[in-house]
């Protein structure tokens, strides 16, 4: 079936610092895949997506490139803002297998200044 | 453009009572999808409506249950209240019944005491 996998959190980091957030996926056919942001109190944001083997999302200054080969959709960037803290899931969605997305547990990150 | 609203924000229910939960889509989207977020975990799908009829369903028993109105908005309805239903309900819409990106609502957050 179709899961998908984040790496544990919370994540805590300085302003500047370099950011990854791993995200692994299984999916039964060929997924398009996201990253979503939550901000305390709000509902989900769409913040970056990728719909084929090595595209590459990008949206203010977070990329993710869809990695095939080893089923991975990691979220990076490069210089984080106290801004940036907030909740931040992967998901996959798949034609294929019907009409649902399927999301990660989140991880948390918190920007210190 | 007008996004995905929601209402109400806020509800506290008793164990065995009813609730419905209330959407509007955003403009021009005319599929309406319901998920479920307890509490430090990621959104789990409950259905989805297009064009007034359900298409697709997760793991959620029957006493969960929809509709989707000719102006796309939607309401989801729990009966038999339990404790493990209280959460945080996401609607979200969308384009098309398939992978395009999901736009969430603030969603609305329901204690069952």
């Amino acid at each position: 079936g179709n899961s998908v996998t984040q790496m544990e959190g919370p994540v805590t980091l300085s302003e500047e610092a370099f950011l990854t957030i791993n995200c692994t996926y299984t999916a039964t056919g060929y997924p398009s895949l996201f990253w979503y942001v939550q901000y305390p109190g709000e509902g989900l944001q769409l913040l970056l997506k990728a719909t084929k083997a090595d595209d590459k999302g990008s949206n203010k200054g977070f990329e993710a490139t869809y990695r095939k080969e080893t089923t991975s959709f990691h979220l990076e960037k490069g210089s984080v803002q106290v801004s940036d803290s907030a909740v931040y899931f992967c998901a996959l969605s798949d034609r294929n297998t019907g009409n649902q997305f399927y999301f990660g547990t989140g991880t948390s990150l918190t920007v210190i200044p | 453009e007008t996004g995905v609203t929601q209402s109400p924000t806020h509800l506290i229910k008793t164990r065995g009572q009813q609730v419905t939960l209330r959407c509007s889509s955003q403009s021009g989207h005319n599929t309406v999808s319901w998920y479920q977020q307890a509490l430090g975990q990621g959104p789990q799908f409950i259905f989805q409506y297009y064009r007034e009829e359900e298409n697709g369903r997760g793991n959620f028993p029957p006493r969960f249950s929809g509709l989707q109105f000719p102006n796309y908005s939607s309401e989801l309805n729990v009966n038999a209240l339990e404790l493990d239903d209280s959460a945080l309900y996401l609607c979200a819409s969308s384009s098309d019944r398939g992978v395009s990106p999901l736009h969430f609502g603030n969603g609305t957050r329901l204690t069952v005491t």
